[in-house]
């Protein structure tokens, strides 16, 4: 049945290191977002796509954080260098268009730890 | 999030009726989304209000009041299953801002 897919599921690193996240929209989704959830900010977007080009990445802090989009099967979060502060679960979601704002399906996410 | 406001927590009984409310700034608005979240587990969709009013899908309704930057989520006939966050977000100016989520706990 499809599904998001997000790649690795867990990861513990230590400062400094560099962490890249993957996600595996559904096919045939043309809309990718990338999201950051922890306990004290919640549900924050951080990047999304449409048809492969970025539309808005205003929520990611760019010095360090970086999105893309190499075809329409991968989407691909990184960030350099990670800071403890980044620890957070990083959900990635697709879609087949917004607005008019049609339902997200949500991967399982990738929890974040850094030490 | 960015003025998206809804309860940090609430409490039912299994088989009431619970009501969560939320509100949003009205500028730009597109519509509203109701999502549910198990401990630990992805956001699921529920619903998407673009239009006044209340739709219901099963035990589940939403309720939209665009003037009044208002919503709310009602849930019928709990079950102990229900018990997750259920995170309202707004569809603004292209972008989804989401709230901080309403923990609903259910009591037997």
């Amino acid at each position: 049945d499809a599904r998001v897919t997000q790649t690795p599921r867990d990861k513990v690193t230590e400062m400094g290191q560099e962490v890249t996240m993957r996600c595996q929209p559904i096919l045939g989704h043309n809309t990718v977002f990338w999201y950051r959830q922890t306990m004290m900010q919640g549900l924050e977007l951080l990047a999304y796509f449409r048809n492969r080009a970025p539309l808005d990445d205003s929520g990611m802090p760019k010095d360090r954080f970086s999105a893309e989009m190499p075809d329409a099967t991968l989407a691909t979060l990184k960030i350099q260098p990670s800071e403890p502060r980044d620890s957070a679960v990083y959900f990635c979601a697709s879609g087949l268009a917004t607005p008019p704002g049609n339902e997200q399906f949500f991967g399982p996410g990738t929890r974040l730890t850094v030490l | 999030g960015q003025n998206i406001d809804q309860p940090t927590e609430m409490t039912a009984t299994e088989g009431a009726i619970v009501q969560i409310n939320c509100t949003y700034q009205t500028s730009g608005f597109n519509g509203l989304f109701w999502y549910q979240q198990h401990a630990g587990e992805a956001p699921t969709f529920l619903s998407y209000n673009v239009l006044d009013g209340l739709e219901e899908k099963g035990r589940f309704s939403s309720f939209l009041s665009r003037s009044k930057g208002y919503s709310y989520l009602l849930l019928k006939e709990l079950q102990m299953k229900d018990s997750a966050s259920y995170l309202c977000a707004a569809n603004r100016d292209d972008k989804i801002i989401f709230g901080k989520g309403t923990r609903l706990h259910i009591l037997p």
